[in-house]
């Protein structure tokens, strides 16, 4: 299986600031990435697809990069309402597996 | 709009069964692949299952072969993932998931669309 390792594991930020969260496969997964956000108690959302692809309804501060096989998610302007875990994952080869999720928060 | 709502978890012991119902609307089911995903307590995402859109074809993780079946029934608009053999490693909130089709057309194994997610609980 292909291990998608996320860090950092936790992460505080404040209002405005950028923030760069990144995931590593274990192995080339080419542009099949995705990544996705999960608010407390809530189902998680599509965020970007094929690595830099933005999802319907998504605000333009959400981008996505890659550089080899490290994958970059990126908030231009931290929101309140980007709160939450985000987790990667890679749709690549079976089983689609994700990282294991980093947690943002305000500082 | 595009709604998914899983229905049918609860307690079960291990070695029993239990079968997971996601009633589907506000989109062309038989259009989509669509899939299982569960999520075992303050834990991370893990996907369960796949089903083609027209239920030709399944796919599952290597954890939940021969335990676990998903299928599909398009005239309902309704998706299932019949649980056997439960363990307590089952245990997760399970969200059934639709595949995301993206502008060219394409299926693909993002997921756009989640329901708001089931719990089993396998215990004795």
């Amino acid at each position: 299986d292909i291990q998608m390792t996320q860090s950092p594991a936790s992460l505080s930020a404040s209002l405005e600031e950028i923030v760069t969260i990144t995931c590593q496969a274990s192995q080339n997964i080419g542009n099949w990435l995705a990544w996705y956000q999960q608010k407390p108690g809530k189902s998680p959302q599509l965020l970007i697809y094929g690595t830099t692809s933005l999802a319907d309804g998504v605000p333009s501060r959400f981008s996505g990069s890659r550089s080899g096989t490290q994958y970059s998610l990126k908030i231009s302007r931290l929101q309140v309402e980007d709160i939450g875990i985000y987790y990667c994952q890679q749709a690549s080869s079976t089983p689609r597996t994700f990282g294991g999720g980093t947690k943002l928060e305000l500082k | 709009e595009v709604q998914l709502v899983e229905s049918g978890g609860g307690l079960v012991q291990p070695g029993r069964s239990m079968k997971l119902s996601c009633a589907a609307s506000g989109f062309t089911f038989n259009n989509y692949d669509m899939a299982w995903v569960c999520q075992a307590p303050k834990k991370g995402l893990e996907w369960v299952a796949t089903i083609s859109y027209d239920g030709s074809s399944t796919y599952y993780r290597d954890s939940v072969k021969g335990r676990f079946t998903i299928s599909r029934d398009n005239a309902k608009s309704t998706l299932y993932l019949q649980m056997d053999s439960l363990r307590s490693e089952d245990t997760a909130t399970y969200y059934c998931a639709r595949h995301l089709i993206n502008y060219g057309g394409y299926r693909t194994d993002y997921f756009d669309y989640w329901g708001q997610g089931v719990m089993v609980t396998v215990s004795s």
